[in-house]
């Protein structure tokens, strides 16, 4: 989705390291979204954020952090406590009510 | 809470031929559903919603879902496939609000279809 930037495409984490993955929108939307992709497992929830200066974590928050200091970005802290970091991770963003989410092309991160 | 099962992790099929893919799904109330499809390394692309109203919804690139409340299933369909659908496909449902809600996705299903 051309509105929605994730960066890098590719990361990679050495042992103990903090690594921060970004998102950024140019959709003007109001809630934001972080999901972990492993293979057959589908897309589960990290955290999200309604609105800037405020989130909430999702099914599988430990490990990770958030900030939305800016309605347009939701950067993505992968902490040394996220023992299993290896996955696909997928931002998305959504207007409210009943419309879809929109999501960025997504980083894929590994271990070295 | 809600969930979304997808029976099947691949389905198979010549071009030309129907698809169908599978879902079902719980939530509390009456349902937002959506259907996404996922190419090799890209994010997820929005297909089709059913919110309210006919319960066949027509979507993008010539896919529609019908909508089944006594069976609780949204199952994706298309009358002839082509070779290019070939991906990875992910029904999700989320509880209705004028707000925001949470989506929760199915684990995916691989479409493969053959020439």
């Amino acid at each position: 989705d051309g509105g929605i930037t994730q960066s890098p495409k590719y990361l990679f984490r050495k042992e103990g390291q903090n690594v921060t993955l970004s998102c950024e929108q140019n959709l003007n939307h109001d809630a934001m979204y972080w999901y972990r992709q492993d293979p057959g497992q589908g897309l589960r929830l990290i955290y999200y954020s309604q609105i800037v200066n405020d989130f909430q974590k999702g099914d599988i928050a430990e490990g990770y952090s958030v900030s939305r200091e800016k309605k347009e970005s939701f950067p993505l802290t992968v902490t040394s406590a996220q023992k299993n970091p290896t996955a696909f991770y997928l931002c998305a963003t959504q207007d409210p009510g009943n419309q879809p989410q929109h999501f960025g092309d997504g980083t894929r991160l590994s271990i070295l | 809470a809600q969930s979304v099962a997808q029976p099947e992790d691949q389905v198979n099929v010549a071009e030309g031929n129907p698809l169908t893919v599978k879902c079902t799904y719980s939530v509390s109330g009456n349902p937002y559903l959506f259907w996404y499809v996922q190419y090799p390394n890209r994010g997820l692309q929005f297909l089709l919603k059913y919110i309210t109203g006919d319960n066949l919804v027509k979507g993008s690139y010539g896919f529609e879902a019908e909508f089944n409340k006594s069976q609780t299933s949204f199952h994706l369909k298309k009358p002839s496939a082509l070779v290019s659908d070939s991906a990875l496909y992910f029904c999700a449902v989320r509880a209705p609000t004028s707000g925001y809600s949470t989506l929760t996705f199915g684990k995916g299903t691989m479409l493969l279809v053959s020439p």
